[in-house]
């Protein structure tokens, strides 16, 4: 069946390193990669997408590559600073022929020490 | 513009007994999923709704049920709780029609099952 998996599943970094999360998929079908970061308590923020027609974007200090031959993808965070620390998603889906189930990996809790 | 509005936030229940979450999606949107997820991994999909009727379903029990209201807004049921759904349920919000697969979450309803 569909699955997600993503590594490593924690990672301890300082402040104004880069951090990378690593993620693979099953469903070769899925065209759209959502990445997300939940703070403690709170709920799934979407943070930056790429879809399959492209192979790398970039927001700010947030980066996401995707390589469809070898269904990786991955999540680049430079400069990190310590509001960067949280529990961080990739996930996989397969619009529009999926309606939007999203499956997502197990997580990556990121700590950012100052 | 209204984002993804759930209720209640925090609800205990006992073993046995049912319960009801609530949820409007974002302004716009025609499309609720709920997701659950348990302390330490990542949402698992329950099941989506889509024009009143479920779309799609997840891999759990017949004891979660759901239904989806004219004006988009959905409720997600529980029934015969077991200690095991103690975990946060989310729901999230996306636009069918728009093909675009992106969901947004709301705060998500905290569940403690004693």
């Amino acid at each position: 069946g569909e699955n997600v998996e993503q590594h490593p599943s924690t990672l301890s970094v300082q402040e104004g390193d880069s951090a990378v999360i690593k993620c693979t998929y099953s469903d070769s079908a899925s065209n759209y990669f959502p990445w997300y970061k939940q703070e403690l308590g709170k709920r799934p923020q979407l943070i930056i997408d790429i879809r399959s027609n492209v192979g790398e974007k970039k927001d700010q200090r947030i980066a996401v590559t995707l390589n469809k031959t070898a269904k990786h993808f991955s999540l680049h965070i430079t400069e990190t600073q310590p509001e960067d620390s949280a529990v961080y998603f990739c996930a996989a889906s397969n619009p529009p022929t999926s309606y939007d189930k999203v499956i997502f990996g197990p997580g990556t809790s990121l700590s950012v020490i100052p | 513009d209204a984002g993804v509005t759930q209720s209640p936030t925090h609800l205990i229940k006992t073993r046995g007994q049912q319960v009801t979450l609530r949820c409007s999606p974002k302004s716009g949107h025609d499309t609720v999923s709920w997701y659950q997820q348990a302390l330490g991994q990542g949402p698992q999909f329950i099941f989506q709704y889509y024009e009143e009727e479920e779309r799609q379903r997840g891999n759990f029990p017949d004891r979660f049920s759901g239904h989806q209201f004219p004006n988009y807004s959905s409720e997600l049921n529980v029934n015969a709780l077991l200690l095991g759904d103690s975990a946060l349920y989310l729901c999230a919000s996306s636009l069918t029609k728009g093909r675009l697969g992106t969901i947004y979450f709301g705060e998500g309803s905290w569940l403690t099952v004693v």
